[in-house]
């Protein structure tokens, strides 16, 4: 059971250009939602994050959009560099009884992001 | 000056072995996870951990159990060794079980299981 849908698996972008990542959920319980960037090799690293009270959130060149009524929120990569080749992952996490999630990241299925210079 | 850090980064070895994992973290945090990501990418919780006790045990064969010796070190033993255990575990950690504590990663083990 894919709780979390993640789309496209693979996006070649040109530099300048602007990437798109579409994730999707169905848990209603859901209730914190970062994105993960992760480089060959490595292990991911969180790159911003959103909760369902905003519609969207910046942080320099990338931005999170979220429609809470749709269950669907996206990471757009304005003007995308090379260095910003990556796989990046949705991720959602529940609240549950306090605040906690009880540390329950389920993660969508990622997405390679290639920039040609 | 390494957050999280696990030891060894590859591990190759024979179905039937007993393996393990170790992973240590300076961040002060009192949670710790084990994390599987599969020849595909995809990356799912296994266990979690805060304040050395077990708080997520996922849908993982008994052969996997984890040792949390004290909260900066959360070990991974795995027992009997598949070729379907063969990926890259990652060990993360977070300040508290929060749902907006940012968990950060380990480096990575790669399992190779022949």
């Amino acid at each position: 059971q894919q709780q979390v849908k993640q789309s496209p698996q693979s996006l070649i972008v040109q530099k300048g250009g602007i990437s798109i990542i579409n994730c999707a959920y169905e848990n209603t319980a859901f209730d914190y939602f970062p994105w993960y960037q992760q480089f060959p090799g490595k292990g991911p690293a969180l790159l911003i994050a959103i909760r369902p009270d905003v519609s969207e959130k910046k942080e320099g060149r990338f931005t999170i959009s979220f429609n809470k009524s749709a269950k669907q929120f996206s990471l757009h990569i304005m003007d995308s560099q090379p260095g910003d080749s990556a796989t990046y992952f949705c991720a959602a996490s529940p609240r549950g009884a306090g605040g906690t999630s009880y540390g329950k990241l389920t993660f969508g299925q990622g997405t390679i992001l290639t920039v040609h210079p | 000056d390494t957050a999280v850090s696990q030891t060894p980064k590859y591990l190759v070895t024979q179905m039937g072995n007993d393996k393990s994992i170790k992973c240590e973290q300076n961040l002060g945090h009192d949670t710790m996870y084990w994390y599987k990501q599969d020849s595909k990418k995809f990356l799912k919780i296994m266990f979690s951990y805060n304040n050395k006790e077990l708080i997520i045990n996922e849908t993982v064969p008994n052969r996997f159990s984890p040792k949390s010796p004290d909260k900066a070190h959360l070990n991974l033993h795995i027992n009997s060794l598949e070729l379907g255990d063969s990926a890259v575990y990652f060990c993360a950690s977070s300040q508290s079980l929060t749902v907006t504590d940012t968990q950060y990663f380990g480096p990575g083990t790669r399992l190779t299981v022949l």
